[in-house]
C-alpha cells in the first residue's frame, strides 16, 4: 500500500498570498497518478488536479499541480477567501488500494 | 454535470447490517453504465479512505482490506444507482460514507465527482 504523508497539516496564511501544499508518497506513484481535491465543511470533496498536473474542467489557473515519483506539490498562486479548506491528495496508481493523505487545513491568518 | 445522491444511513449496532445508495444523475447525454464507481469513508474528525470500486458493467469488484469479507458493492445500471451491503458492521465503521464517479469504465481512475455522503454511526 503507497502511504501519502501531507505536509504541513495547517497552512495558515493570508489572502492574496502564496501556498505551496505537499504530498510524499512512500514509493513511486505510477504514471504520476496523482490527484488533488478540495473540501470544504459539509462539502462533497472536489476534484481540482490530476496526473499531477492537470487541472480538472472549471478549476481556476491560480491553483496548480507539479511533481512525480514521490513528491508532489499543490500551489495556489494566490489566495481567494474561497480556497480556505481542506485539501487531500490522492494516489490512483496501477495497484490497489487508492490511497488519500490525511489532509491540509488551509486557515486564513 | 453529475450529480450523486447517498441515502440509507442510520444508527445499527455492533454486528448488524446497512445498506447504502446512492443515485446518480446528469445532464443529457450522461450515461451511468459507461462509468465505474466508488464508495469512499471518512470518520468522524479523520481523513479519506477509499472502500470498493465496481466497474461500469458491475462484473469486478475490489475492497479495501478493512471490508473485505463484510461489505458488497454492486449497482444497477437500470436504475442509475450503485450500492453498499454492509454486513457485521464494527465501531470502526462509523463513518460519513460518500459515493464517488470514476473516471473511466474499467480499471480505476481519479474521481471527478462526490456524492455529499451519508452517516453511519455503529454503537450499542
Amino acid at each position: 500500500e503507497i502511504v501519502l504523508t501531507q505536509s504541513p497539516g495547517t497552512l495558515s496564511l493570508s489572502p492574496g498570498e502564496r501556498a505551496t501544499l505537499s504530498c510524499r508518497a512512500s514509493q513511486s506513484v505510477s504514471s504520476s497518478y496523482l490527484a488533488w481535491y478540495q473540501q470544504k465543511a459539509g462539502q462533497a470533496p472536489r476534484l481540482l488536479i490530476y496526473g499531477a498536473s492537470s487541472r480538472a474542467t472549471g478549476i481556476p489557473d491560480r491553483f496548480s499541480g507539479s511533481g512525480s515519483g514521490t513528491d508532489f506539490t499543490l500551489t495556489i498562486s494566490r489566495l481567494e477567501a474561497e480556497d480556505f479548506a481542506v485539501y487531500y491528495c490522492q494516489q490512483y496508481g496501477s495497484s490497489l488500494p487508492i490511497t488519500f493523505g490525511q489532509g491540509t487545513r488551509l486557515e486564513i491568518k | 454535470q453529475v450529480q450523486l445522491v447517498e441515502s440509507g444511513g442510520d444508527v445499527v449496532q455492533p454486528g448488524r447490517s446497512l445498506r447504502l445508495s446512492c443515485v446518480v444523475s446528469g445532464v443529457s447525454g450522461f450515461t451511468f453504465s459507461n462509468y465505474g464507481m466508488h464508495w469512499v469513508r471518512q470518520a468522524p474528525g479523520k481523513g479519506l479512505e477509499w472502500v470498493a470500486v465496481i466497474s461500469s458493467d458491475g462484473n469486478n469488484k475490489y475492497y479495501a482490506d478493512s471490508v473485505k469479507g463484510r461489505f458488497t458493492i454492486s449497482r444497477d445500471n437500470s436504475k442509475n444507482t450503485l450500492y453498499l451491503q454492509m454486513n457485521s458492521l464494527r465501531a470502526e465503521d462509523t463513518a460519513v460514507y460518500s459515493c464517488a464517479k470514476d473516471r473511466h469504465g474499467s480499471g480505476w481512475d481519479y474521481f471527478d465527482y462526490w456524492g455529499q455522503g451519508t452517516l453511519v454511526t455503529v454503537s450499542s
